[in-house]
């Protein structure tokens, strides 16, 4: 069954460090996204991205973070200077039609 | 502002004893309920999308339903491998799921 995987599993930085977190959605997915989920709390909306841009950001996505799709596969995203409040698991998730599926999330801890 | 809410927080129960869990939401323009199964440390899993109040979709012991305010996930003779957090979400759009807190289901034997 296709699923979206997630690189690395768990990352480990110092802060002000910049991290990159590395998703291949499913191959036939239009629809990409960032979520993350702090430990304990609820699942956020991070960022939408459909056609090489993106569609929608929330208030947590600031100018420290970035999403690109550098080739036809691997969507990833980019913290430049990390922060301790940074750390969660960070998913990322493709749709198709009404369907959005989650991968396994990369772990992150900042110290 | 759109909103879900999950009750109970925490829920469990015997191996074979059926029961709901509840998902409360105010969202403008509802475009999808979502339902998803957490286990530890994973990430959620795909269980139902619903769109219209009356509408019901079934997945083994799993049974969800919708109406204009709320959704319920039925849970029928659960078994000790159903013990998960259950994740509600909502979509205004095409964009974003807002999620709830979930509720953690402990189903023993």
């Amino acid at each position: 069954e296709p699923e979206v995987t997630q690189t690395p599993s768990h990352q480990v930085t110092q802060m002000g460090q910049e991290v990159i977190l590395r998703c291949v959605p499913i191959s036939n997915h239009l629809y990409f996204y960032w979520y993350r989920q702090i430990l304990g709390q609820k699942v956020e909306f991070l960022v939408s991205f459909y056609n090489n841009e993106i569609s929608e950001k929330s208030e947590i996505f600031d100018d420290q973070f970035s999403v690109e799709r550098p080739d036809g596969s691997n969507f990833t995203l980019k913290i430049r200077s990390t922060k301790l409040e940074d750390s969660a698991m960070y998913f990322c998730a493709s749709r198709v039609r009404g369907e959005l599926f989650f991968g396994e999330g990369s772990r992150l801890t900042v110290l | 502002e759109d909103q879900v809410t999950q009750s109970p927080e925490a829920l469990r129960l015997q191996e074979g004893e059926s029961s709901s869990l509840n998902c409360s939401y105010t969202v403008s323009g509802l475009r999808g309920l979502f339902w998803y199964r957490q286990d530890p440390g994973k990430g959620p899993e795909f269980l139902f999308t619903l769109y219209s109040a009356g509408e019901e979709k079934e997945k083994e012991r799993l049974k969800a339903t919708l109406t204009k305010k709320e959704s319920f996930l039925h849970i029928t003779a659960p078994k000790p491998e159903d013990s998960a957090t259950y994740l509600c979400a909502v979509s205004g759009g095409y964009n974003k799921l807002i999620f709830g807190a979930g509720t953690r289901l402990a189903v023993h034997p």
